[in-house]
């Protein structure tokens, strides 16, 4: 069980809009920034976003981060069939002393 | 341009340990502010943060394979490693290796992933 909780999947056709929720506590997310991973089959994840909100350069502004209390979420517009992956939430946790995942999200583009 | 790369047997037999390193290109892992860690994947599922080791050489570990875990570092070859004891099949998994970018709190780079099992 992850201290982190994603739905474990989502799906969206060419073009459209989707959201990925995280959903933490106040050790988590509620006091520290959340970073999103992409991980594409077969491949290491990647850094997509970071301090909540921000983009790592060569990631496209499709891609957006946000956070409210104890939850975060990670929007992407315009879906492209080359974002179908894995994604993954994490943060800091202060009780755990311990970077906590989220269970990841498996994105299907339709 | 940072690389890390992943290094180590792939099969392990149960009770036996675990011994990888990650070699490091591009940047000294005993300058700046940054860590370095070890992330792992079993098959199918999802991350595991296993622990991280400063730029000064201090350690941290996830509290449930404190016990079993030990991350180290060879300043001069500029390659830092994990030893994970007494493995089980529970341990199969791949293993990366990422630095921990203190600025952005976050996993930036990662080294491809290596895939250990652990059987007879």
């Amino acid at each position: 069980q992850s201290v982190l909780t994603q739905p474990p999947s989502a799906s969206g056709t060419p073009g459209q809009r989707v959201t990925i929720s995280c959903s933490g506590s106040s050790s988590n997310i509620g006091s520290r920034t959340v970073n999103w991973y992409q991980q594409l089959p077969g491949t290491a994840p990647k850094l997509l976003i970071y301090s909540s909100s921000q983009r790592p350069s060569g990631v496209p502004d499709r891609f957006s981060g946000s956070k409210s209390g104890t939850s975060a979420s990670l929007a992407i517009s315009g879906l492209q069939s080359e974002d179908e992956a894995d994604y993954y939430c994490a943060a800091w946790d202060d009780s755990l002393k311990d970077v906590a995942f989220g269970g990841g999200t498996k994105l299907t583009v339709l | 341009q940072l690389q890390l790369q992943e290094s180590g047997p792939g099969l392990v037999k149960p009770s036996e340990t675990l011994s990888l390193t990650c070699a490091v290109s591009g940047v000294s892992i005993s300058s700046g502010s940054d860590y370095w860690g070890w992330v792992r994947q079993p098959p199918g599922k999802g991350l595991e943060w296993i622990g991280s080791i400063s730029y000064s050489g201090s350690t941290y570990y996830n509290p449930s394979l404190k016990s079993r875990v030990t991350i180290s570092r060879e300043t001069p070859k500029n390659q830092f490693s994990l030893k994970v004891n007494s493995v089980t099949a529970a341990d199969t998994a791949v293993y990366y290796c990422a630095r921990r970018w203190i600025a952005g709190d976050a996993f930036d780079y990662w080294g491809r992933g290596t895939l250990v099992t652990v059987s007879t």
